[in-house]
């Protein structure tokens, strides 16, 4: 069966400090893949999607990145962050042209 | 971008009440998806639906896919505690990407 796994649960940064979140497929190949941004457990905003290695697309300008470094491995990163990326992040998976998108257990970032 | 309305934003019910709720869309969707959320969690999917006019159930959820394809709604039938969190509606469009709506707190007093 398939898992998403995510990591780490909880961080807490400093402004300025880099950032580096990863999410791992496990049971499936060539997986789309997804990074959401929640603010206050409302609304799920898509920063990234990939839809094979080294494909990124972004959805909104960030101080964000992301890469794919490996077909079921998706990383999302930033140089310095900001107070205003503190939020939670989601990675999740799809398969293409399949339709259900599957959820990591998400990254509580609080930048202080 | 596309963006899903979904109303109500928060719901309080008595324990034994049944829940809907809904989501519309200004574009066609050709999947809809329905999500809960628990506090500190991932969504966890809950139904999917892929044609429209499509009703289908998960226990005592029942969602349905509008035959507009710009609409679905999502029915919880003799509400229980643990129905506690946030739902959320989501459709992928033609171009294979995933929009979400802002979602339905739900409350259940016992």
């Amino acid at each position: 069966s398939q898992t998403i796994h995510q990591w780490p649960a909880t961080l807490v940064q400093p402004v300025g400090s880099p950032l580096s979140l990863e999410c791992t497929v496990e049971g499936t190949s060539n997986p789309n893949l997804y990074w959401y941004r929640q603010a206050a457990g409302r609304g799920l905003q898509l920063l990234f999607y990939s839809v094979g290695i080294g494909q990124i697309s972004s959805e909104v300008p960030q101080n964000l990145s992301a890469s794919r470094p490996q077909d079921r491995q998706f990383i999302l990163s930033s140089k310095k962050l900001l107070l205003s990326d503190s939020g939670f992040y989601l990675c999740a998976w799809s398969v293409y042209k399949n339709t259900e998108a599957f959820f990591g257990q998400g990254t509580r970032l609080t930048v202080v | 971008g596309q963006q899903l309305n979904q109303s109500p934003q928060s719901m309080f019910i008595q324990e034994g009440e049944d829940v809907s709720m809904n989501c519309t869309s200004s574009s066609i969707f050709n999947t809809w998806l329905w999500y809960k959320q628990e506090p500190g969690e991932g969504p966890v999917l809950l139904i999917a639906l892929y044609k429209a006019g499509e009703l289908t159930s998960n226990g005592r959820l029942t969602a349905q896919f509008g035959i507009t394809r710009k609409d679905s709604f999502l029915n919880i039938s003799a509400s229980i505690p643990s129905d506690v969190g946030i739902y959320f509606c989501a459709g992928l469009n033609t171009g294979n990407q995933f929009y979400f709506g802002t979602g339905t707190s739900l409350t259940v007093i016992p």
